[in-house]
């Protein structure tokens, strides 16, 4: 069964600061696509940032970065300059090929401090 | 866009009643939703995958005649949690995919908290 795994339950950065937030995967599949979403106080869940397994480019959304690395079945996030919006639970995410489902890690809570 | 609204945001009921949970995709057509179940400082549970006209699917461990759900048209799923009781009391969740875009992300409703008095 696929996994996903989130090993940071929760994280403190500076603002302004830059902060990784690590996730690593478990698939035997070679296409794919996994997903970054915060999820803030307010409990809405927005997408961050997606990447699908096929492209080697890491994407990137404004301050919001991947570092991809299939090999190793690890894509962790990297948030630049941290804001205090950034303040959130962390889900990454990972689609099950053939599927529509999303199986989602654990999540880490990040708070960005003053 | 690729907006999805969720209705009620917070309902508190008495035990044994049922309560409807509504689910819309506003700028987009959803032939397939998704429903999910949070416990507090928890991640995710998905409840069932809901595809339009035709029967949900539900994750094993869910009770499908306790969580109804419907999905009658491409806009709109609906979740009636039948008979609740105390431990029915979560954060629902629903989201959607917007197929015309090719993609495998979901967009997220807003939540309702059920409380079951």
């Amino acid at each position: 069964a696929q996994t996903v795994t989130q090993s940071q339950p929760e994280m403190s950065v500076q603002e302004a600061e830059t902060v990784t937030l690590s996730c690593t995967y478990d698939t035997s599949e070679s296409n794919y696509y996994l997903f970054w979403y915060k999820q803030p106080p307010s409990r809405q869940m927005i997408l961050v940032i997606r990447q699908e397994a096929y492209k080697q480019q890491n994407a990137t959304e404004n301050r919001f970065s991947v570092n991809f690395q299939k090999a190793a079945k690890s894509f962790s996030l990297k948030i630049s300059d941290s804001q205090l919006g950034d303040t959130a639970m962390y889900f990454c995410a990972y689609n099950v090929p053939g599927s529509e489902k999303l199986v989602f890690g654990k999540g880490t809570k990040l708070t960005v401090n003053p | 866009g690729a907006v999805v609204s969720q209705h009620p945001s917070r309902v508190i009921c008495k035990s044994g009643t049922s309560v409807k949970i509504e689910c819309r995709s506003l700028d987009f057509q959803a032939t397939t939703m998704f429903w999910y179940r949070q416990f507090p400082k928890q991640s995710l549970m998905l409840m069932a995958t809901s595809n339009e006209g035709s029967k949900a699917t539900y994750e094993q461990g869910v009770e499908k005649d306790k969580f109804l759900i419907n999905h009658a048209s491409l806009t709109l799923s609906t979740l009636t949690v039948t008979s609740a009781h105390p431990e029915d009391s979560s954060f629902y969740i629903c989201s959607a995919r917007d197929r015309a875009s090719g993609g495998y992300e979901q967009y997220f409703g807003p939540g309702t908290r059920l409380t079951v008095t």
